[in-house]
């Protein structure tokens, strides 16, 4: 199985600072046929289902504000908020969708500080 | 506008059987692939099952192979995870999840429509 890992466990950032959050993956998860990696991210709101923010490691879901943006390639993937909002507290998942069985991160918690 | 409902979940006993259902609309439901994600309280995401558009590719995480059974009916818009032998580390609440790949290959991509879940608690 694909292990999937993520850093920090939680972090606090100002508004309307950056907000970075690691995720690596034991295996690569770029696929030669189509060149692309198969990573994605996901929110999840308290009491609320979680929410497809990136998808293919760095395209943006329709309807996601452009201050979320997805990077990466191989093995490690980084979800950056670029100017943090009070809504965008949450906890935030990357996912592989390379291979079953599709593996979770554990999450990054992200607070206001 | 895509909506997913679950229903089925309640409490059981250790041993016993649980189905769950998800209703599918607003969106060509035979033309995708579906899954079930669970998350224990306090937890984090765990999949558990997907089935591709058909019904010919189906894939379980180690966990449940063997104790849970996906299925789908098109014609009814409907998804189900038939659930046997249940544990008490099985208790979470279940969603049904949409996957966003339409067509074969690649028969599974992200998740992009997710429901609001329906609970099971497994308990003596």
């Amino acid at each position: 199985d694909i292990v999937m890992t993520q850093s920090p466990d939680s972090l606090a950032v100002s508004l309307g600072e950056r907000a970075t959050i690691s995720c690596k993956s034991s295996q690569s998860l770029l696929h030669t046929s189509n060149n692309k990696s198969y990573l994605a991210w996901y929110q999840q709101k308290p009491r609320q289902p979680p929410k497809l923010l990136i998808y293919w490691a760095s395209t943006r879901e329709s309807g996601v504000p452009d201050r979320f943006g997805g990077s990466g390639s191989g093995t490690d993937f980084t979800l950056t908020i670029s100017s943090l909002q009070a809504e965008d507290v949450a906890v935030y998942y990357c996912q592989q969708y390379y291979n079953p069985p599709f593996t979770f991160g554990p999450g990054t918690k992200v607070d206001i500080k | 506008e895509v909506h997913l409902v679950e229903s089925g979940g309640g409490w059981v006993q250790p041993g016993r059987s649980l189905r769950l259902s998800c209703a599918a609309s607003g969106f060509t439901f035979d033309g995708y692939a579906m899954h079930w994600v669970r998350q224990a309280p306090g937890e984090g995401l765990e999949w558990v099952a997907g089935t591709s558009w058909n019904g010919g590719l189906i894939r379980y995480a180690a966990s449940v192979k063997g104790r849970f059974t996906i299925s789908r009916e098109n014609a009814k818009n409907s998804l189900y995870l038939q659930m046997n032998s249940l544990r008490v580390e099985d208790m979470a609440l279940y969603y049904c999840v949409k996957d966003k790949g339409a067509g074969s290959y690649p028969a599974f991509e992200a998740f992009d429509v997710w429901g609001q879940g329906t609970m099971v608690t497994v308990s003596s």
